[in-house]
């Protein structure tokens, strides 16, 4: 059974692009979890996902930031216009449902320059 | 809102020596992970406790769990300087709105000192 995947696994972006990250959870699993981890720091919270549901998005910076898990396909974190503070880990996790163990992805490292 | 709190947030240690990683909780937890991670590297898992008084080891780390008192510990046996990392641990528990979240602690750096 592959894990949680992620891509990319490193993407750089200048400042005022648009960053799109990826996340196939594992193979049955329809809740999708994002953290964003800043250098040093632990991982936060962001946004929780049921297949075409946002749950929880109460982590989720107001603006420019958006996650979706469409019926097909993997879960997208998007982040428009890009800035330096964006640079961060941000790591993806999956649960078959409610109440059952929460797997991690490899993470995604976005660096703006 | 479930609060984790890890103490200490760093820890220099020699080799040779024991320690103690503690992680504390507010709320009743479902589960209890623990997660190594190297600079720059993604999350190892290490352990996950499910149950009051669960203990788990492997090598030189061992984790318990005590719920009623909402406490892990990471007890690090005789260090060697290939444990040197950031160890965190994190909670998952039900909330309010019927679904599960996982809340980390802010992590301990964890430096061995040949």
């Amino acid at each position: 059974n592959a894990g949680v995947m992620q891509n990319p696994r490193h993407l750089v972006r200048r400042r005022g692009q648009e960053a799109r990250l990826r996340c196939s959870p594992m193979k049955g699993h329809s809740h999708v979890y994002w953290y964003r981890q800043l250098p040093e720091e632990g991982l936060k919270f962001m946004v929780y996902l049921q297949k075409e549901n946002i749950i929880d998005e109460s982590g989720m910076p107001k603006e420019r930031f958006s996650a979706e898990f469409p019926k097909e396909g993997p879960s997208i974190l998007r982040i428009q216009q890009v800035v330096r503070g964006d640079s961060a880990a941000y790591f993806c996790a999956s649960s078959i449902s409610a109440g059952n163990t929460i797997y991690f992805g490899e993470g995604s490292w976005l660096t703006v320059v | 809102e479930l609060k984790v709190e890890q103490n200490p947030l760093f820890l220099s240690m020699q080799e040779g020596k024991n320690y103690t990683i503690y992680c504390n909780y507010s709320t009743t937890s479902d589960r209890l992970y623990w997660y190594r991670q190297d600079p720059g590297k993604s999350l190892e898992s290490l352990f996950v406790l499910l149950s009051n008084g669960a203990v788990k080891q492997e090598g030189r780390l061992m984790a318990s769990l005590d719920t009623k008192a909402r406490l892990s510990t990471l007890h690090i046996t005789a260090a060697v300087h290939d444990l040197s990392a950031t160890y965190f641990c994190a909670v998952e528990a039900g909330n309010s709105g019927g679904y599960q979240k996982v809340t980390f602690g802010t992590g301990t750096k964890l430096q061995v000192i040949p």
